[in-house]
């Protein structure tokens, strides 16, 4: 099956540094790569995702780059700000070449942005 | 529009006893998904169910069961519950099949159980 490994699982930046979260998949016919905010005590959100016929998408502060070649996806969030507080998931399809089938996620990392 | 829907949203058991986590979702989705979220260990997936009718084991089904009861409705049963099965329960749904664009994960607000 797949794995998904994240990294870092901790990460503290200062308001308007950039925060950069990687992840690794292990299953080279996954073809979609979501990521997820969950803040405290609330239930996880889909912010961003992309599928692997791209290699980076945007949406205003955050986007999503994609390596198919090394496995590996990537999230920035630049201007960063104190809302952007929380934990940060990413996952991965497990069924091949499916992408509404199972979907297994990292272990998570928890973003601290300081004032 | 309620979402996604998940009952109890707190609940203590002792060592043995058995329940059932309840999940509703009123979007028309056909896939449903129980995940149990620990410190450290995210988000991972016990079952899954594809459509009415079928289910699916995820990276940790061992303690539990399903029930993919109609489209709207999918249950997690713990028959005998155990200390390490201490954790926030995430029921989640979403579409499938070619009317979704971005397949995203619509989560209930979770279920927080104590095994003591």
């Amino acid at each position: 099956g797949e794995n998904v490994e994240q990294h870092p699982s901790t990460l503290s930046v200062q308001e308007g540094d950039s925060a950069v979260i990687k992840c690794t998949y292990s299953d080279s016919a996954s073809n979609y790569f979501p990521w997820y905010k969950q803040e405290l005590g609330k239930r996880p959100q889909l912010i961003i995702d992309i599928r692997s016929n791209v290699g980076e998408k945007k949406d205003q502060r955050i986007a999503v780059t994609l390596n198919k070649t090394a496995k590996h996806f990537s999230l920035h969030i630049t201007e960063t700000q104190p809302e952007d507080s929380a934990v940060y998931f990413c996952a991965a399809p497990v069924d091949r070449g499916s992408t509404l089938g199972r979907l297994y996620f990292g272990r998570g990392t928890q973003l601290t942005v300081w004032p | 529009n309620a979402g996604v829907t998940q009952t109890p949203k707190f609940q203590v058991l002792k060592t043995g006893q058995s329940m059932t986590l309840q999940c509703a979702q009123d979007m028309n989705h056909n896939s449903m998904y129980w995940y149990r979220q620990d410190p450290g260990m995210g988000l991972r997936l016990i079952y899954y169910s594809a459509s009415e009718g079928t289910t699916d084991k995820g990276e940790v089904p061992n303690g539990y069961n399903v029930s993919r009861l109609n489209k709207r409705e999918f249950s997690l049963r713990l028959e005998s519950a155990a200390p390490s099965q201490t954790s926030v329960y995430f029921c989640a749904s979403r579409t499938s099949g070619r009317a979704s664009n971005t397949g995203e994960l619509f989560f209930g607000e979770g279920s927080r159980l104590t095994v003591l």
